[in-house]
């Protein structure tokens, strides 16, 4: 039973590009998170996803960043014209969403803004 | 703004020692508490889930309890062993927050020397 998988492992942008970062859930979850941590810091909830819907993203930045769980396919987290802040590790997890679970995590995207 | 805190920040062991460590978050609004362990290279892993105020969860060696009117939670580890070395974080779920708005600490980084 696949756990939850992330790709790339590593991203490297140039200041001003897109950077892309995937998350296909555990088989048989419909609920995705993701969380960010910077360096020196704890993990930060970014966005709360279901399929085709945005729960929860009171975590996420207004500008530049946006998120999506479409109904086939992997969540994809997108942030545009990235800067040097934006480099973190990202991490996706999922839950079956049935009352108070805990998370499943994957095992992050490192991205590194040059 | 809602703060967790967990101390000590590092941990340093014996093998066969036990160690425990604490978790200190709002006690107003709580609904539930997660203790994840986080190996190197790895991805966060889900230890317990607790809900109710004197709850106790035992998993192993490792054990937690939960003080919801005063707000923190111990994890215990008997007999430590090289292969709990890790980071082990809390996360705070506030009753008025989606389920995956997780607050998490920033853990306590736990080494057993064998």
């Amino acid at each position: 039973n696949a756990g939850v998988m992330q790709n790339p492992r590593h991203l490297v942008r140039r200041r001003g590009q897109e950077a892309r970062l995937r998350c296909s859930p555990m088989k048989g979850h419909s609920h995705v998170y993701w969380y960010r941590q910077l360096p020196e810091e704890g993990l930060k909830f970014m966005v709360y996803l279901q399929k085709e819907n945005i729960i929860d993203e009171s975590g996420m930045p207004k500008e530049r960043f946006s998120a999506e769980f479409p109904k086939e396919g992997p969540s994809i987290l997108r942030i545009q014209q990235v800067v040097r802040g934006d480099s973190a590790a990202y991490f996706c997890a999922s839950s079956p969403g049935q009352g108070i679970s805990p998370l499943h995590f994957g095992n992050g995207t490192r991205l590194t803004v040059t | 703004i809602l703060n967790v805190e967990q101390s000590p920040q590092s941990l340093h062991v014996q093998e066969g020692d036990s160690t425990n460590f604490t978790c200190s978050f709002p006690s107003s609004n709580f609904y539930a508490l997660h203790w994840y362990r986080w190996e190197t290279a790895k991805s966060p892993e889900a230890l317990f889930v607790m809900t109710l105020n004197g709850d106790e969860k035992k998993k192993g060696r490792i054990s937690a309890t939960l003080n919801t009117k005063e707000g923190y939670s111990y994890l215990y580890i008997k007999g430590s062993q090289p292969e709990d070395s890790a980071t082990y974080l809390c996360a705070y779920l506030n009753y008025g927050g989606s389920q995956g708005n997780l607050i998490f600490g920033k853990g306590t980084k736990l080494s057993v020397k064998p």
